[in-house]
């Protein structure tokens, strides 16, 4: 089983659209658990952290189910520059805090 | 707003030659990681460093990779004798202190080995 997985996508969307993305992962010893966003050859840029309590941060949303191992990411009102690959991460803190990764979900948003 | 930096954007090297690159992380930041992401895969960990030493290594980082903290800012990723296999994006990220686990990631260097 994959530590971290993601549907691949692309998820194509008209502009405007809600959006959301799930991700699922195996080490329930992980423990802190965050959304990156990456374009197109770049480098990962942290888009928010996971709480328990789910979080937003604009039209994003957040929510972490511990019992299911699952986290999901919602994109309101999406804008043409929400096009990315959107990375599940976690980290598992007895593990030297590396950042175990998701293979990503590509989104294209259309006009 | 502070960010990593890292250089050079783009390496090209021979098969079995030795490569040297080089991150600047964030001036007040304490843990440092490097990773590498091969062209159309996902993002791999390498290493964490912390305190002058490696606090955790993959399976990858081998006995042909190494770091160091030669200085107070500059972190590096040498790769002794290269192989085609080690062609990919590598990223240096560095973390605050202790608690804080949002890791922050440079541009990358994309490593060429032909």
């Amino acid at each position: 089983r994959k530590e971290v997985e993601q549907d691949p996508g692309p998820f194509n969307v008209p502009e405007g659209a809600t959006v959301a993305f799930n991700c699922t992962y195996s080490n329930s010893a992980s423990q802190s658990f965050f959304w990156y966003r990456q374009d197109c050859r770049k480098e990962p840029k942290l888009l928010m952290s996971v709480y328990s309590s789910g979080n937003e941060d604009g039209r994003f949303t957040a929510q972490l189910n511990r019992a299911s191992q699952y986290i999901s990411l919602l994109i309101r009102d999406s804008k043409l520059s929400d096009s990315a690959t959107y990375l599940c991460v976690v980290n598992w803190t007895g593990g030297g805090n590396k950042l175990t990764f998701g293979t990503g979900t590509q989104l294209k948003v259309e006009l | 707003e502070p960010e990593v930096t890292q250089t050079p954007s783009h390496q090209v090297t021979q098969m079995g030659q030795e490569v040297i690159l080089r991150c600047v992380p964030i001036s007040n930041h304490l843990y440092f990681y490097w990773y590498r992401q091969i062209l159309g895969q996902k993002v791999e960990f390498l290493v964490s460093f912390y305190n002058n030493e490696i606090s955790e290594k993959s399976e990858i980082f081998d006995d042909q990779f190494s770091v160091e903290r030669p200085d107070g800012s500059n972190f590096t990723l040498k790769i002794r004798s290269t192989k085609l296999e080690d062609s990919a994006m590598y990223f240096c990220a560095s973390r605050g202190r202790h608690g804080v686990y949002e890791q922050y990631f440079g541009p990358g260097t994309r490593l060429t080995v032909t």
